[in-house]
């Protein structure tokens, strides 16, 4: 059984690029999160898909967009980026009958 | 809204020495409560995790208790290891599902 898998694993962009990052939950979980992990903190929550749609959404500008697909798959869509967007973007899944989330391994974002 | 203070590192050990580490939390409702470990250029794992007060909860040696009379879930280890080397977070997860990091302590095992 996979666990959460993200692609890709490192990505390098300049400032005002755009970037969508992807995400396929562990088998048998419906809801997906994002979270933005800076250097040296903890993870913060962007926003959460739960049949295909925006349930939830932290502090981060519209810049910030996401889709969940009917397989439940997501994708992160950042636009113009700044260089405070260098972080590891974590996805987690959840099953509506689980008690916890399982992360991905994350992608690693660099804007020069 | 929700919020979780851990204690603040580095921590540095050597090995066999006892670890703790406080984390607190300011939430409505009834949270969930988890510890997560992050090994260097990896994501998160999770290591334990506690759904209700007074509930404990236990992996791989460490232990962490539910107190919601100190809205506490502090993290101990009787005896570490070089391999508990890592960054440890905690975290709580409420009705909607959202969680909500510490910031994060850092522990080094020396052998």
């Amino acid at each position: 059984d996979a666990g959460v898998t993200q692609s890709p694993t490192h990505l390098i962009k300049t400032r005002g690029q755009q970037v969508t990052l992807r995400c396929s939950p562990k088998s048998g979980h419906d809801t997906v999160s994002w979270y933005q992990q800076a250097l040296g903190q903890g993870p913060q929550f962007i926003f959460q898909y739960y049949e295909e749609e925006e349930r939830q959404r932290g502090n981060f500008p519209d810049r910030f967009s996401g889709h969940q697909f009917p397989n439940y798959s997501s994708e992160l869509n950042v636009n113009a980026l700044l260089l405070g967007d260098s972080a590891l973007y974590l996805c987690a899944s959840r099953g509506v009958f689980h008690d916890e989330q399982y992360f991905g391994p994350g992608t690693r974002l660099t804007v020069t | 809204g929700n919020s979780v203070t851990q204690m603040e590192g580095p921590v540095t050990l050597s090995e066999e020495a006892f670890l703790t580490i406080n984390c607190t939390y300011t939430a409505t409702g009834y949270p969930s409560l988890f510890w997560y470990v992050q090994y260097p250029g990896e994501g998160l794992q999770l290591l334990l995790k506690a759904t209700k007060a007074d509930d404990k909860g236990s992996n791989k040696g460490f232990e962490a208790t539910y107190r919601k009379e100190t809205t506490s879930f502090h993290l101990e280890k009787g005896s570490v290891q070089v391999s508990d080397s890592a960054v440890y977070f905690c975290a709580l997860e409420g009705f909607d599902y959202k969680l909500s990091f510490g910031a994060g302590t850092t522990v080094t095992v020396r052998a």
